[in-house]
């Protein structure tokens, strides 16, 4: 089965502060997406990766950067976190085209 | 643009109907892949059924089946035999087919099934 990690299930932090959030897959995914998840809007993609190193801005990318230094792992950095950053954040995985994404558990980050 | 809309925000069925969820989407793609996903309360995300644009019979997995009607772009879930452990979120995705298949989701419907 894909196993997709994320570092955290629950994470406070303060305004201000950088906030980096861990993503690894373990089955050699060429692809990986970031998306948060708020009430009524369903999942929005902030930054996927469809190689190490490459990386590509989602609907949503402002107030965050990715990283992917290694093919299983794809980082969100929230550089300067505020409270409207508050949310589910989920971390996925993909092999490519008409394939599922497999998704983490999720992190719940509450930003005060 | 690509676009999905899951007009249902709430549902309730009782147990051992079946229930459809409704999911319409817009492209100007031809080549596209549509997906239903369960959250359940705990939060992870499960796969349940895809649909490709080219695919001629609607997709089924086990309780699972998707109507799907391209001249209407309409991808509707249903579930037959509803039973407790479906009540969960359900989104609908649309995969665009350029480099990384991104997917557009809906809003999602929360589904409650009653004993």
């Amino acid at each position: 089965d894909v196993k997709v990690t994320q570092s955290s299930r629950y994470l406070v932090k303060r305004t201000g502060e950088k906030v980096f959030l861990e993503c690894v897959q373990d089955m050699d995914h060429e692809n990986m997406f970031w998306y948060r998840q708020d009430p009524g809007l369903g999942l929005r993609l902030i930054y996927f990766s469809y190689d190490v190193k490459m990386k590509e801005k989602g609907d949503i990318p402002e107030g965050y950067s990715v990283s992917r230094e290694k093919k299983e792992r794809f980082s969100l950095i929230l550089e300067s976190a505020s409270t409207n950053q508050t949310s589910m954040y989920l971390c996925a995985s993909s092999p490519g085209d008409n394939q599922p994404q497999h998704f983490g558990d999720g992190t719940r980050l509450s930003i005060l | 643009a690509q676009k999905i809309t899951q007009t249902q925000p709430g549902m309730f069925v009782q147990e051992k109907e079946a229930v459809t969820l409704d999911c319409t989407y817009d492209t100007s793609d031809p080549s596209y892949g549509l997906f239903w996903y369960k959250q359940p309360s705990s939060g992870e995300m499960i796969f349940l059924i895809y649909q490709g644009s080219y695919d001629q019979q609607n997709a089924t997995e086990g309780r699972y089946s998707l109507n799907f009607q391209k001249a209407r772009k309409s991808a509707n879930l249903v579930i037959s035999a509803s039973q407790l452990g479906d009540s969960a979120m359900y989104f609908c995705a649309l995969q665009i087919m350029e480099y990384g298949n991104k997917l557009v989701f809906g809003a999602g419907t929360i589904l409650r099934v009653k004993s």
